[in-house]
């Protein structure tokens, strides 16, 4: 089945720093790539999706990349703040299921 | 804006015991999951729910497990006899068509003891 590879676990930033955060899978007819941010206690939130036909995407701080020959995506975030701290998990997407990366908790220092 | 709504938010069960775990999925969604995930560890799929049939289902979800759409409004998760390891929060989601975006719920946490 589908595996999806998370890194970095942790990753802690200071205030106004970049963030990435890079997904790996392995079935290469997936073809949807969301991003879910996670506070404390809460349910994931979509923050950003790109879906196979599009290489890139942006959406004001947040942008995703995504290269299918290689398998890999990743979750860009510029201009951190405090409040992007949470845990930070891709998922990739076939027809009826999520299946999602290990997550990373990513740290805002201010 | 529409959510998914999921009650109990908090379960605290006896093992062995049966618990029903109930999702009211956003109105015009078609497709619906079930998801877990136990403290500290990602988000895992159980199974997905279209047209009043299983679509897909992961290993973990067994013979204990089963999914319902008793009306046109909820979608419940039954697990028949719990077990210490059943403990987690589940979350339930949706999605308006195959293979489109999916909105979690606020989840359930279950505690078996």
């Amino acid at each position: 089945g589908e595996n999806v590879e998370q890194h970095p676990s942790t990753l802690s930033v200071q205030e106004g720093d970049s963030a990435v955060i890079k997904c790996t899978y392995s079935d290469s007819a997936s073809n949807y790539f969301p991003w879910y941010k996670q506070e404390l206690g809460k349910r994931p939130q979509l923050i950003i999706d790109i879906r196979s036909n599009v290489g890139e995407k942006k959406d004001q701080r947040i942008a995703v990349t995504l290269n299918k020959t290689a398998k890999h995506f990743s979750l860009h975030i510029t201009e951190t703040q405090p409040e992007d701290s949470a845990v930070y998990f891709c998922a990739v997407g076939g027809y009826n299921k999520l299946i999602f990366g290990a997550g990373t908790r990513l740290a805002v220092h201010p | 804006e529409p959510e998914v709504t999921q009650t109990p938010s908090h379960q605290v069960t006896q093992m062995g015991q049966e618990v029903i775990l109930r999702c009211v999925p956003i109105s015009n969604h078609l497709y619906f999951y079930w998801y877990r995930q136990i403290l500290g560890q990602k988000v895992e799929f159980l199974v997905s729910f279209y047209n009043n049939e299983i679509s897909e289902k992961s290993e973990i979800f067994d013979d204990q497990f089963s999914v319902e759409r008793p009306d046109g409004s909820n979608f419940t998760l039954k697990i028949r006899s719990t077990k210490l390891e059943d403990s987690a929060m589940y979350f339930c989601a949706s999605s308006l068509g195959h293979g489109e975006t999916q909105y979690f719920g606020p989840g359930t946490r279950l505690l078996v003891l």
